[in-house]
């Protein structure tokens, strides 16, 4: 029952530029969330967009939702070798089982020093 | 800050041994929840829980059982452990406005 995917599967920068990932979901959604999990350790919390919310900021992230084409975006500006990591968007929908978070596969970012 | 803690970072088991994998959250969530992650596969849901002595099977039940017999503790049960189990665990618990809280994982290995 996968929900979000996220695209690309892997990408590869230098420290300073800035990192964009994107993560699309099928279904009607109340609240989308993305996460950070370092090589071999659990999941982070990163940020949680509600489906009324357009934009969010937290420190150098910047999230973006499109509930017409489903899609959001995660922004990471100004990267640094600490942000390397795996990135999950996951999608919550409305109610009982659907309001658990389902999760996309993830993107590898590789900041490069 | 919330701490999920979840009992053994690695475990080597063999085929057919009863597994125990144990969960224990400090900031009285009702809701947990097990997953596995296999590269390529992402996570998925094996069972969740919303109260005490409940549970609600996943995406991914077969083969595996769940106890949650008091609010901060959530244990995943392998009855007969087998290779296809090996992978890597993730306990969570979930905050007030639908945020997961994860532990570091166990990582088992099933010979």
């Amino acid at each position: 029952s996968q929900q979000g995917e996220e695209d690309p599967q892997a990408l590869s920068i230098q420290e300073g530029e800035n990192a964009t990932m994107n993560c699309s979901y099928k279904t009607s959604i109340n609240n989308l969330q993305w996460y950070r999990q370092n090589s071999g350790r659990g999941l982070v919390h990163l940020i949680l967009i509600r489906s009324n919310e357009r934009e969010k900021h937290s420190g150098r992230l910047r999230v973006t939702l499109d509930t017409s084409k489903k899609s959001s975006s995660l922004l990471i500006t100004a990267s640094r070798a600490a942000d390397t990591a795996s990135y999950f968007c996951a999608t919550r929908g409305y109610g009982g089982s659907q309001g658990n978070l389902i999760f996309g596969k993830g993107t590898k970012l590789s900041v490069k020093p | 800050d919330v701490k999920v803690t979840q009992s053994s970072r690695y475990l080597v088991k063999r085929t057919g041994e009863k597994v125990f994998l144990e969960c224990v959250q400090d900031m009285d969530h009702e809701n947990m929840f097990w997953y596995r992650q296999d590269p390529g596969l992402g996570l998925r849901l094996i069972y969740f829980s919303y109260d005490v002595k409940m549970k609600e099977k996943g995406d991914i039940p077969e083969g595996y059982s769940v106890s949650r017999e008091k609010k901060e503790r959530f244990s995943l049960i392998l009855e007969s452990a087998s290779t296809n189990q090996t992978s890597m665990y993730l306990c969570a618990s979930q905050g007030g406005t639908g945020e997961l809280f994860f532990g570091e994982g166990s990582r088992l290995t099933v010979l």
